[in-house]
């Protein structure tokens, strides 16, 4: 059984720089294929593509927003880690982390349950 | 970038109707195209993957078609639990795997 949960601040300042965990359970982050990532959802708005990261080490990232982001993996402790710098209140929103794999089209099969960050001074 | 547009962006609906949600790709994505349902308060649920492949568990009333930039999900014969906003996704440009904007289905 898979399962995927965030973790991490629910309020940062701006300017401050927002660091989210997964810890993830049911695979493993080293097994051809599979992927972890994030992506976010402002309140009453749109899904936001961030970032993720291969099986690999191979990490892609929004362009959008690629100069504030870095996603590294720690397979050992099953946990992958997003940092965003420069916060600013348009960052606001449900972040959620995702899996993924190659078989299945590098679609999101398995979802967290969301963690709500608020930027706010 | 790969810019997704989704039509229409709200839609309403009754029990029973056949239902169809368009995806647009700005530039060929061939078939690595997802469709996602969202209810309030709770993260997305994966329906179609690569196009037209049905997620295990999903209900057969849903169906996917396309390729290259024009996609479109069905829902067969809309049941009360299918009112939710639907979301498309490319997963084909290394520079990023872009939703679209998201379609409200709402009940008639």
């Amino acid at each position: 059984q898979i399962t995927l949960k965030e973790s991490g601040p629910t309020l940062v300042k701006p300017t401050q720089t927002l660091t989210l965990t997964c810890t993830f359970s049911g695979f493993s982050l080293s097994t051809s294929g599979v992927g972890v990532g994030w992506i976010r959802q402002p309140p009453g708005k749109a899904l936001e593509w961030l970032a993720l990261i291969y099986w690999d080490d191979d990490k892609r990232y929004s362009p959008s927003l690629k100069s504030r982001l870095t996603i590294t993996k720690d397979t050992s402790k099953n946990q992958v880690v997003l940092t965003m710098t420069n916060m600013d209140p348009v960052d606001t929103a449900t972040y959620y982390c995702a899996h993924g794999t190659s078989s299945s089209s590098h679609a999101v099969d398995y979802w967290g349950q969301g963690t709500l960050v608020t930027v706010s001074s | 970038d790969i810019q997704m547009t989704q039509s229409p962006s709200s839609l309403s609906a009754s029990v029973g109707d056949r239902v169809t949600i368009t995806c647009r790709a700005s530039q060929s994505i061939s078939s690595y195209l997802n469709w996602y349902q969202q209810k309030p308060g709770k993260a997305p649920k994966l329906l179609i993957y690569a196009a037209s492949s049905l997620q295990s568990g999903v209900p057969s009333r849903f169906s996917g078609s396309g390729s290259g930039t024009d996609f479109t999900l069905t829902i067969s014969s809309l049941q009360p639990e299918d009112f939710a906003t639907y979301y498309c996704q490319q997963s084909y440009s290394t520079l990023g795997y872009t939703f679209g904007q998201g379609t409200k289905l709402e009940i008639k």
